[in-house]
């Protein structure tokens, strides 16, 4: 039961361009969200985070937005760079079950 | 600061053997998860440990077990292996604090079974 999706496996983007990623979750306990970028044979990089009450977070070039009603968020990348270039994961946790549930991930391509 | 450390970082083992995988938390991190990252596929939740016990498992058979001693630090065992347990082996570090936080990563234990 994948409770988090990401329904795009990938992602190709001019450099200096917005990248847009997005996640859906269907479980309403959800109220920690969380973006990982990940590299091939490394772990997962934490990127960004959002707590449920707030709608948006910006953390440099990274954006997240949350949608509630719509159990739906995005991270927005602005302006994309070759280093940009990963997997990044979409994942959700729930007050007193922090285990995370992560998306099957997308892949971002930066085109120079 | 020492990040989650993982060993080792490659495992070859035969179909049928068992497999143990190691990890050290981030200093004060009381929380210790496992992920599986099998070829193709996103993070799937193999088990959850904090303060030395089992709090959350995933939907994985019993052949996958772990633990976690007092210094925090945590194993992953995998019995009776199959070639379908060939993996990326993740493992994750939190603090607990009652409240959500992000979890750090290691680099993972490649496991390969022949």
């Amino acid at each position: 039961d994948q409770q988090v999706k990401q329904n795009s496996p990938s992602l190709s983007v001019q450099e200096g361009r917005i990248s847009i990623l997005n996640c859906d979750y269907t479980n309403s306990m959800f109220d920690y969200f969380l973006w990982y970028k990940k590299y091939p044979a490394e772990g997962p990089t934490f990127l960004i985070s959002i707590s449920s009450i707030k709608d948006k977070n910006e953390d440099g070039r990274f954006t997240v937005f949350l949608n509630k009603s719509a159990k739906h968020l995005s991270l927005h990348i602005v302006p994309s760079q070759p280093g940009d270039s990963a997997v990044y994961f979409c994942a959700a946790s729930a007050t007193n079950d922090y285990k995370l549930s992560f998306g099957a991930g997308t892949t971002v391509t930066v085109r120079a | 600061e020492a990040g989650v450390t993982q060993s080792p970082t490659h495992l070859i083992k035969t179909r049928g053997q068992q497999a143990t995988l190691r990890c050290s938390p981030i200093s004060g991190h009381t929380s210790v998860y496992w992920y599986q990252q099998a070829l193709g596929l996103g993070l799937q939740f193999l088990l959850w440990y904090d303060e030395g016990e089992e709090r959350n498992r995933g939907n994985f058979p019993p052949r996958f077990s772990g633990r976690q001693f007092p210094n925090y630090s945590s194993e992953l065992n995998v019995n009776a292996l199959e070639l379908e347990d060939s993996a990326l082996y993740l493992c994750a570090s939190s603090v607990t604090t009652g409240s959500n936080t992000e979890a750090f990563f290691g680099q993972g234990t490649r496991l390969t079974v022949v």
